[in-house]
């Protein structure tokens, strides 16, 4: 089974400049995720999918930041304008979330490999 | 809102001897407690999960308890190899039946063969 996909796994910017990750979740698994990772920190969670709805974006900065998942498959996050303070590993996850919403036991996230993002 | 303290943040140990790693939650209503490897430059992997009906789960030599009373759950590796070398992350899920899981801050583990 092949897991999340990522990409690019490295992008270098200058501030003030749009940039867009991509993220291909598990086959099947219709929750995604978005986290933002800092150095030398845990995972942050920016934003959840079900399905195509967010439904959990409270710590998405939308001054700058948007995310579609159209199609309730493939995921964009993208930044615009980026800020010094952007830079990090974008990382993508996805599970398989059974009930509905509110009563659905947690299940295991996979990770995928993650976009490095340097912000010059 | 939920909140994960993880520590020590730094751990050596002697290859063959046991490595335990700590976490505190705040939410009494999380009931799903996940660790994650990390190495460097890679992603996150599941390496063991606990829910709250249980108090203790081990498979081969990781195992992680649970003490809902005192908000607490460790991580304890034993017999540890040098391929053990990585960073750990706990989680805890926000809420209960929330999807939201937060993250400890993470412990460098070191096994000095």
């Amino acid at each position: 089974e092949a897991g999340v996909v990522q990409s690019p796994r490295y992008k270098i910017i200058e501030k003030k400049q749009p940039v867009a990750f991509w993220c291909n979740p598990i086959s099947g698994h219709n929750t995604l995720y978005w986290y933002r990772q800092n150095l030398g920190q845990g995972p942050e969670l920016l934003i959840r999918y079900e399905n195509e709805e967010a439904v959990d974006d409270s710590q998405l900065p939308k001054d700058r930041f948007s995310a579609e998942r159209l199609k309730g498959v493939d995921s964009t996050l993208k930044i615009q304008p980026a800020e010094l303070g952007d830079s990090a590993v974008y990382l993508c996850a996805s599970s398989q979330i059974y009930g509905s919403r509110g009563f659905a036991e947690q299940e295991t996230q996979y990770f995928g490999p993650g976009t490095r993002l340097l912000v010059l | 809102g939920e909140n994960v303290e993880q520590h020590p943040s730094t751990l050596s140990v002697q290859e063959g001897d046991s490595a335990v790693i700590k976490c505190t939650y705040s939410d009494s209503a999380s009931n799903y407690f996940p660790w994650y490897k990390q190495e460097l430059g890679k992603r996150p992997q599941l390496i063991i999960d606990i829910r709250s009906n249980v108090g203790e789960k081990k498979d081969q030599r990781i195992a992680v308890t649970l003490n809902k009373t005192a908000k607490h759950f460790s991580l304890h590796i034993t017999e540890t190899q040098p391929e053990d070398s990585a960073v750990y992350f706990c989680a805890a899920n926000q809420g209960g039946r929330s999807q939201k899981l937060v993250f400890g801050q993470g412990t460098r583990l070191t096994i000095n063969p």
